[in-house]
């Protein structure tokens, strides 16, 4: 079985500061990591995936999740936090099963 | 082009009613996926099709039903509503084989349901 948790419910941040949204899966085979976003009243966006190779990604607005295999993580990050960073981020698994698998979201918080 | 456009943004329907909702996918998407999205359970997967079969369905009783028609687009049924039915219900498509290949999915706004 596939699993996926995001263990903080809320993060609070400061504007300018460093932001980590945390993510730690459970997969059969080679993990599918993704990152989402949704603001309020929206669908969600696809900030970032990591598929093979580089362990650090790239994505969207500036994040970017390192993948950690021995210790099955895939955290968001961003440098510097704005307030227009404020949302709900899900942290999404696929494994050879096929099915994505959404984690229970983690809102972050960033106040000026 | 297009986004993927969920209709309607927002009904109230009565318990024991039934509700239709739709989702036109990106043009080109073969791949829909429909989400059950409430504040104590989450994202919950309650199917996908592609070309227009259903290919994973998700832990929801019979009374959450849905079709692909030969356009792509899709609809989902819901059968004598429940209170716990109040949902936003997202549709997602993706350009992959299979919605879920690529993991790449893209989103509607969504369907707000209330169920009185």
């Amino acid at each position: 079985a596939q699993s996926v948790a995001q263990p903080e419910d809320q993060v609070n941040v400061a504007e300018g500061n460093p932001l980590t949204v945390k993510c730690t899966y459970s997969v059969s085979g080679n993990p599918y990591l993704f990152w989402y976003v949704q603001y309020p009243n929206r669908g969600l966006q696809f900030l970032l995936k990591y598929i093979t190779g580089d362990n650090l990604v790239k994505g969207s607005y500036g994040f970017e999740a390192e993948f950690n295999k021995s210790q099955t993580s895939f955290h968001l990050k961003k440098p510097s936090a704005l307030v227009s960073d404020s949302a709900l981020y899900f942290c999404a698994v696929k494994g050879s099963w096929g099915k994505l698998q959404f984690g229970a979201g983690t809102q972050v918080v960033v106040t000026p | 082009k297009a986004g993927v456009t969920q209709t309607p943004r927002y009904l109230i329907k009565t318990r024991g009613q039934q509700v239709t909702l739709s989702c036109s996918p990106i043009s080109g998407h073969r791949s829909v996926s429909w989400y059950q999205q409430t504040p104590g359970q989450g994202l919950q997967f309650l199917f996908e099709y592609f070309s227009e079969t259903q290919r994973n369905k998700g832990n929801f009783p019979g009374r959450f039903s849905g079709r692909q028609f030969s356009n792509s687009r899709s609809e989902m049924n819901v059968s004598t509503l429940e209170l716990g039915d109040s949902a936003l219900y997202l549709c997602a498509s993706s350009s992959g084989r299979g919605g879920q290949d690529t993991g790449e999915l893209f989103f509607g706004e969504g369907s707000r349901l209330t169920v009185l």
